[in-house]
């Protein structure tokens, strides 16, 4: 059964390109969740979405982040112009939508900003 | 105050030893409680979840509420190098969303 896949695995780019992050979540889960993980804030939610609607980006940072699911396979996580301090690894979550049930992690994208 | 309250350590022990890791927590909103494992360069997988105060055991490790004073344990019995990662405790509430504390290094020496 395959879990939540991320890519890339890496990143490094220079200050102001254009830095997309990609997931595809776990076949039948209706909830997926963007996570950014730093040694100074630890692992924040950015944003989820529910059924391909975003429910809740109260995390987003500010308007150079931006997340879309166009599909129930497939999420973007785009940062335009990317800055070094967006440096972190971004995971991707997703769950099933009955009772408590946890969050399962992809391995995340490793991003630098140079 | 942030929600979750996590001890970062690092935290050293010998093998075979007892570890408990411990998590405070604002809010008393409906939740639930997971204790979460990340090796290194890895995503975080689910170790154990509770809903409610108590004990509830799982082979080496057992998982602690405490909500009357909205405490949370983890405690690891005979510790294994391979225990060896980081953990973090997390608080769910009705919306779906969880709240993670900023996680505790351990590390078990053979």
């Amino acid at each position: 059964d395959a879990g939540v896949i991320q890519s890339p695995r890496h990143e490094v780019t220079e200050m102001g390109q254009e830095v997309t992050l990609r997931c595809k979540p776990i076949s039948g889960h209706d909830y997926l969740f963007w996570y950014r993980q730093t040694m100074m804030r630890g692992l924040e939610l950015l944003i989820y979405f529910n059924n391909n609607v975003p429910i809740d980006d109260s995390g987003m940072p500010e308007d150079r982040f931006s997340a879309k699911m166009p599909n129930a396979s497939f999420s973007t996580l785009k940062i335009q112009p990317s800055e070094p301090r967006d440096s972190a690894v971004y995971f991707c979550a997703s769950r099933d939508r009955l009772g408590n049930q946890p969050q399962h992690f992809g391995d995340g994208t490793r991003l630098s900003i140079l | 105050q942030k929600e979750v309250e996590q001890d970062p350590g690092p935290l050293s022990v010998p093998e075979g030893a007892i570890v408990s890791l411990n998590c405070t927590y604002s809010n008393s909103a409906f939740q639930y409680f997971m204790w979460y494992r990340q090796y290194s360069r890895k995503g975080p997988e689910l170790l154990m979840y509770t809903y409610s105060s108590g004990n509830k055991e799982d082979g080496r490790f057992t998982a602690q509420v405490d909500k009357s004073s909205k405490y949370i344990s983890l405690f690891i019995r005979d510790s294994q190098p391979s225990d060896s990662a980081t953990y973090l405790c997390a608080k769910g509430g009705s919306n779906y969303k969880l709240t993670f504390g900023k996680g505790t290094l351990l590390t078990v020496n053979p």
